[in-house]
């Protein structure tokens, strides 16, 4: 139980190009999901918490305008990063609040997005 | 708020040695604790947690954890490295109740024959 899926894996594209990633959770709703980047050798950042039908709560530093998070279900949340430039290529790590208990999170295997 | 320190960003260990993995915290509320391991190219699974129940944690892949509070400390240890046990090792702090974790700059475990 508790599986957490990302979609795609690994996408490649064109600075200015708009890419969406995709974060589900498969046999749980998720009133919660978190958001993470992690550079190379780096910890994971928080961008974003996102909660189901309101807007996300940003970290500071984080251009709410760049990356859209939208929670439109209890399984789906979707990171959009828009006109991506070389600087935002990164892995990309979601992950869902447990129903059961607050303080755990379940995440995803995560996205590795190169910008050319 | 809360931080998390790891000591050592990289540890390497001999087969069937004892691994040690550091982690001081501070925190302006009780805190809640974790443990998780990240392989190359994946998310992060969660190896063990302390919600304020027994201070020494027990974990998956024979991993536990003691919460020392005087010593604001909550580090990893395993009796016997495994070879599968090399990969990145991540720390986390949330405040009690709440579910926003603040990461360490993880430790990198190498087991060597």
């Amino acid at each position: 139980g508790a599986v957490v899926s990302q979609h795609p894996s690994w996408v490649i594209c064109k600075s200015g190009t708009s890419v969406k990633i995709e974060c589900r959770s498969l046999d749980f709703q998720a009133t919660t999901m978190f958001w993470y980047r992690q550079f190379p050798k780096q910890s994971l950042m928080l961008m974003a918490t996102s909660n189901e039908g309101s807007k996300a709560t940003y970290e500071q530093g984080v251009e709410k305008d760049k990356f859209l998070i939208n929670h439109a279900s209890l399984t789906l949340s979707t990171l959009t990063v828009t006109s991506a430039h070389p600087e935002d290529s990164s892995f990309y790590i979601c992950s869902a609040g447990s129903p059961n208990n607050q303080e755990t999170q379940y995440f995803g295997p995560g996205t590795r997005l190169l910008v050319l | 708020a809360q931080s998390v320190t790891q000591l050592g960003s990289h540890v390497s260990v001999s087969e069937g040695a004892l691994v040690l993995l550091r982690c001081n915290y501070s925190s302006s509320v009780p805190p809640y604790l974790f443990w998780y391991v990240q392989y190359p190219n994946q998310g992060l699974q969660l190896l063990l947690k302390y919600t304020s129940a027994a201070t020494l944690v027990k974990g998956i892949n024979g991993f536990e954890a003691e919460f020392k509070k005087s010593e604001t400390s909550f580090h990893l240890t395993k009796p016997s490295a495994h070879m599968s046990d090399a990969a990145e090792y991540f720390c986390a702090v949330s405040g009690s109740g709440g579910n926003k974790l603040t990461f360490g700059t993880g430790t990198q475990l190498k087991v060597e024959l």
